[in-house]
C-alpha cells in the first residue's frame, strides 16, 4: 500500500523559501509522476506541479518562476521549494502521485507564512 | 481548460444525488477528456474515488462502495452518490489532466447530507 508523507516546517517568514519533503512508502519512487497541490484555508485545490524520476519537471505557470521541485531516488522522497512567499501562500501543502488521476494523496501539512 | 462545479448541493439521507463536473475550452476537443472525482471530508486530505471517461465509463478507486458511480454526457461528468450516509457529507472535487496547464482542479462541491 503506497503511503505519502508530508514534513517540514509549520511557519515561514515573508520574503523566505518553503521548503517541503515528501516521503513515499510502499513504491518506488522511480516510477509514477510525483506531485505538489495546496489549499488555502477554506479554499479549493491548486495544483502547484510535479516531477519524474527522472528530474524532468512541469509548473503551474501562475507558480512556476518561484517553484522548484526536486528529487531523491536514494530516499524515495521528492522535495518542493517555494521562493519569495507572502501571506498568501499559506495554505495546506499535499504530495500525491500520478500524472492523470492524482492518487493517494498525503495527509497534508499546514503552512502558515506569518512574521 | 476550465472544470466549473455547482458550489453546493444537498439531498436527505439515504436519497441519491447527482454532481456535475462541465469542462469548457475553446476547442471541441473537451469531449474526449477524462476526469477523476476526489473527496474531502471535512478536517481531512482529499481522497480518489475514480475516473470517468468521456464514453461514460467509469473505474472506481479500490475499496469504494459501489454507491458511488460516474458517467458523462457531452461536456458534463457526473458522480452519483445513491442511498447516501451521513459520511458522505464532504467537498467533492473533479480533476483532469492533459491541459496546458497540465492538472486542474474544478472549484469543488460542497455536499450536505440532510
Amino acid at each position: 500500500q503506497v503511503q505519502l508523507q508530508e514534513s517540514g516546517p509549520g511557519l515561514v517568514k515573508p520574503s523566505e523559501t518553503l521548503s517541503l519533503t515528501c516521503s513515499v512508502s510502499g513504491d518506488s519512487i522511480n516510477t509514477y509522476y510525483w506531485n505538489w497541490i495546496r489549499q488555502p484555508p477554506g479554499k479549493g485545490l491548486e495544483w502547484i506541479g510535479y516531477i519524474y524520476s527522472s528530474g524532468s519537471t512541469t509548473y503551474n505557470p501562475s507558480l512556476k518562476s518561484r517553484v522548484i521541485i526536486t528529487v531523491d531516488t536514494s530516499k524515495n522522497e521528492f522535495s518542493l521549494k517555494l521562493t519569495s512567499v507572502t501571506p498568501a501562500d499559506t495554505a495546506i501543502y499535499y504530495c500525491a502521485r500520478g500524472d492523470r488521476e492524482l492518487h493517494p494523496w498525503g495527509q497534508g501539512t499546514l503552512v502558515t507564512v506569518s512574521s | 481548460l476550465v472544470l466549473t462545479q455547482s458550489p453546493s448541493a444537498s439531498a436527505p439521507l439515504g436519497a441519491s444525488v447527482k454532481l456535475t463536473c462541465t469542462l469548457t475550452t475553446g476547442q471541441k476537443t473537451f469531449q474526449t477528456f477524462a476526469i477523476a472525482w476526489h473527496q474531502q471530508q471535512p478536517g481531512k486530505g482529499p481522497r480518489y474515488l475514480m475516473n470517468v471517461n468521456s464514453d461514460g465509463t467509469h473505474s472506481a478507486g479500490d475499496g469504494l462502495p459501489d454507491r458511488f458511480s460516474g458517467s458523462s454526457s457531452g461536456s458534463e461528468r457526473y458522480l452519483t452518490i445513491s442511498s447516501l450516509q451521513s459520511e458522505d457529507e464532504a467537498d467533492y472535487y473533479c480533476q483532469t489532466w492533459g491541459t496546458a496547464i497540465d492538472v486542474v482542479f474544478g472549484g469543488g462541491t460542497k455536499l450536505t447530507v440532510l
